[in-house]
């Protein structure tokens, strides 16, 4: 099992970026996929998930700027980010389960800067 | 929302000796949905317990963990090295599902 990240960078306040989750040894459509961010320095901060059955959730800070979605068909899954904040900078990890994360991407570094 | 609570923030130790560190639930938390992770620089967290108590595959059984309602300890018998770390609790199967994180206890070498 492997999930590899892509994506992120920096963007301006208000803009959008969307981060991808390459999953390998599974299949994204059985799953429950999950994003996790960590502010610089601080701690872990549950952002979203999927369920296989479709089914979406987001952390209030989130809901209605950020999207979880999944493409089964290229076994990947993706975080698209809107109307980024300067707050919303952080390190971006994925994980598969909807608790008890054994398997995390290496994280991708978003930074919202003007 | 539930909100944990770790201490001490962070705990200095030197290699052999015992490490005890907390979890505070805001309410009660079902100790089947309560995870420890371990987190080094750079990396992703590693899963280290899960249902308060069980170590997830591979971890050594220095590790344990305990706990219930709102109280829920993790302690290392005798540390290595490699164990300085930070590491989190998390508590899920509430709103929203993936839950909460606690803000993290940074064990470091003494």
């Amino acid at each position: 099992v492997q999930l590899e990240q892509s994506g992120g960078g920096l963007v301006q306040p208000g803009g959008s970026l969307r981060l991808s989750c390459a999953a390998s040894g599974f299949a994204v459509s059985e799953n429950f996929l999950t994003w996790v961010r960590q502010a610089p320095g601080k701690g872990l901060e549950w952002v979203s998930v999927i369920y296989p059955d479709g089914k979406t959730y987001y952390a209030d800070s989130m809901e209605g700027r950020f999207t979880i979605s999944r493409d089964n068909s290229k076994n990947t899954f993706y975080l698209q980010m809107n109307s980024l904040r300067v707050e919303d900078t952080a390190v971006y990890f994925c994980a598969r389960g909807l608790s008890n994360y054994i398997y995390w991407g290496q994280g991708t570094l978003v930074t919202v800067s003007s | 929302e539930i909100v944990l609570t770790q201490s001490p923030g962070t705990l200095s130790l030197s290699p052999g000796e015992r490490a005890t560190l907390s979890c505070r639930a805001s309410q009660s938390v079902n100790s089947v949905y309560l995870a420890w992770y371990q987190q080094k620089p750079d990396q992703p967290p590693r899963l280290l317990i899960y249902g308060a108590s069980s170590r997830a595959t591979g971890i050594p059984d220095r590790f344990s963990a305990s706990g219930s309602g709102t109280d829920f300890t993790l302690t290392i018998s005798r540390l290595e090295p490699e164990d300085f770390a930070v590491y989190y609790c998390q508590q899920y199967g509430g709103s929203p599902p993936g839950g909460t994180f606690g803000q993290g206890t940074k064990l470091e070498i003494k």
